[in-house]
């Protein structure tokens, strides 16, 4: 079945820091990858998406890259701010079907 | 209303107790999700509605757990003679193409 496997947490980094969380993906065929963020005391908001292989999606200074030769889809963020503190959550959604499989979720903090 | 919206926001059941879920979807969302997030976890798939016809309930845990959406608008949740493994916070989300919007969620908590 479908998997993800996300980079264990928590992350602690200052401000302005590179920001990197691993997430790599075992599925059968053409998945859709997606990062999911969750800000404290908030829902689920969709972060960023791609729909294929090279696709890049961005939102809010951050960006991932699906990558199927290496199976991942690593988020990234060149300076984070201490309002992008949040739990991240990596997920993908098969192949005509649209249910998501999720990681276990990154918390980051940052600070000041 | 403007996103998908849950009801209770919190809800304390007693060990055996019978408890629905309600979940209002984005209006005109045509697929509805039920997800079960334990602490410190990711949310796993319970089910999946597409308008009035249940698609797929591989993820509900066991014959205690049901769903339904009878007008293809608003879901229930219900979980018969709650037990402590059940609590968690349950969300629910909707989508129209390959993108879910999420509700803020129900924590369950069972004692």
């Amino acid at each position: 079945g479908n998997s993800v496997t996300q980079m264990e947490g928590p992350v602690t980094l200052s401000e302005e820091a590179f920001l990197t969380i691993n997430c790599t993906y075992t599925a059968t065929g053409y998945p859709s990858l997606f990062w999911y963020v969750q800000y404290p005391g908030e829902g689920l908001q969709l972060l960023l998406k791609a729909t294929k292989a090279d696709d890049k999606g961005s939102n809010k200074g951050f960006e991932a890259t699906y990558r199927k030769e290496t199976t991942s889809f690593h988020l990234e963020k060149g300076s984070v701010q201490v309002s992008d503190s949040a739990v991240y959550f990596c997920a993908l959604s098969g192949t005509g079907n649209e249910k998501l499989t999720f990681g276990t979720g990154t918390r980051l903090t940052i600070i000041p | 209303g403007a996103g998908v919206s849950q009801s209770p926001r919190y809800k304390v059941a007693k060990r055996g107790q019978d408890v629905a879920l309600r979940c209002d979807p984005i209006s005109g969302h045509v697929s509805l999700f039920w997800y079960q997030q334990a602490l410190g976890q990711g949310p796993e798939f319970l089910t999946y509605f597409q308008n009035e016809a249940q698609l797929d309930k591989s993820g509900l845990p066991s014959d205690r757990f049901f769903a339904e959406r009878p007008e293809g608008s608003v879901s229930t949740l219900k979980i018969q003679r709650t037990q402590q493994e059940d609590s968690a916070v349950y969300l629910c989300a909707s989508s129209l193409g390959r993108i879910q919007y999420f509700g803020p969620g129900t924590r369950l908590t069972v004692l």
